[in-house]
């Protein structure tokens, strides 16, 4: 399986962009790059996916190399309900399991 | 409309016991995953169902675990004869099926072994 790799951690204060990094270098073709969160207590929830062009939702931003092999979610401003459980994730399609590592985890400062 | 709900939201058992969780998917997903999550660790794909195909086991970490589903409904995740290193929550998604979809998770069903 094309694994990814992210941070242990990050900070960020509040009000403020964060981005978080993604190293995917073994990514196929057509890999989906998803990016899902988890909130304490709660189950994963989707944030952004993409292919190969970068996307825009009402959540993030997600920026891909132009060789695939990284990428970034951006959130334009973070509030302290953005503190979570990032997961990078690639989806093979094969089967679309999604193989999650320990992500990384989002502290927001007030 | 409903998201996937699961159930029990907590289930409490002793050891060698056998116990049953449920998962409802969103109607008219195809696909259907189960996943285990540890305290503090990331998640673990148990088994995976599309459709009317063969499901996916890889996952499962023994024999002692099971799960089937009734057409493109209901499932249930069967563990016998529990152990407390199975004291996990238990989460279950469901999308379409392809690499581009989402998947949606239920709020999980966290299981203490004692």
């Amino acid at each position: 399986d094309a694994k990814t790799t992210q941070p242990n951690s990050m900070e960020s204060n509040e009000e403020e962009p964060v981005h978080l990094p993604c190293n995917h270098s073994t990514i196929s073709g057509t890999d989906y790059i998803h990016w899902y969160r988890q909130l304490p207590s709660q189950g994963p929830e989707y944030v952004i996916h993409g292919l190969t062009s970068n996307v825009n939702n009402r959540m993030a931003s997600l920026a891909i190399a132009e060789d695939r092999k990284s990428s970034t979610l951006i959130l334009h401003r973070a509030t302290l309900r953005d503190a979570a459980v990032y997961y990078c994730i690639l989806n093979t399609g094969a089967n679309s399991k999604l193989t999650f590592g320990k992500g990384i985890t989002l502290s927001v400062r007030p | 409309g409903a998201g996937v709900s699961q159930s029990p939201s907590n289930k409490v058992t002793e050891k060698g016991k056998d116990v049953e969780l449920r998962c409802d998917p969103i109607s008219g997903h195809t696909a259907l995953y189960w996943y285990r999550q540890r305290l503090g660790q990331g998640l673990e794909f148990l088994i995976y169902f599309q459709g009317n195909s063969a499901p996916d086991k890889s996952g499962l970490p023994s024999d002692r675990f099971s799960a089937e589903r009734t057409g493109e409904s209901v499932s249930t995740l069967t563990i016998q004869r529990t152990q407390q290193e199975d004291s996990a929550v238990y989460l279950c998604a469901s999308s379409f099926g392809r690499s581009s979809d989402t998947q949606y998770f239920g709020p999980g069903t966290r299981l203490t072994v004692l």
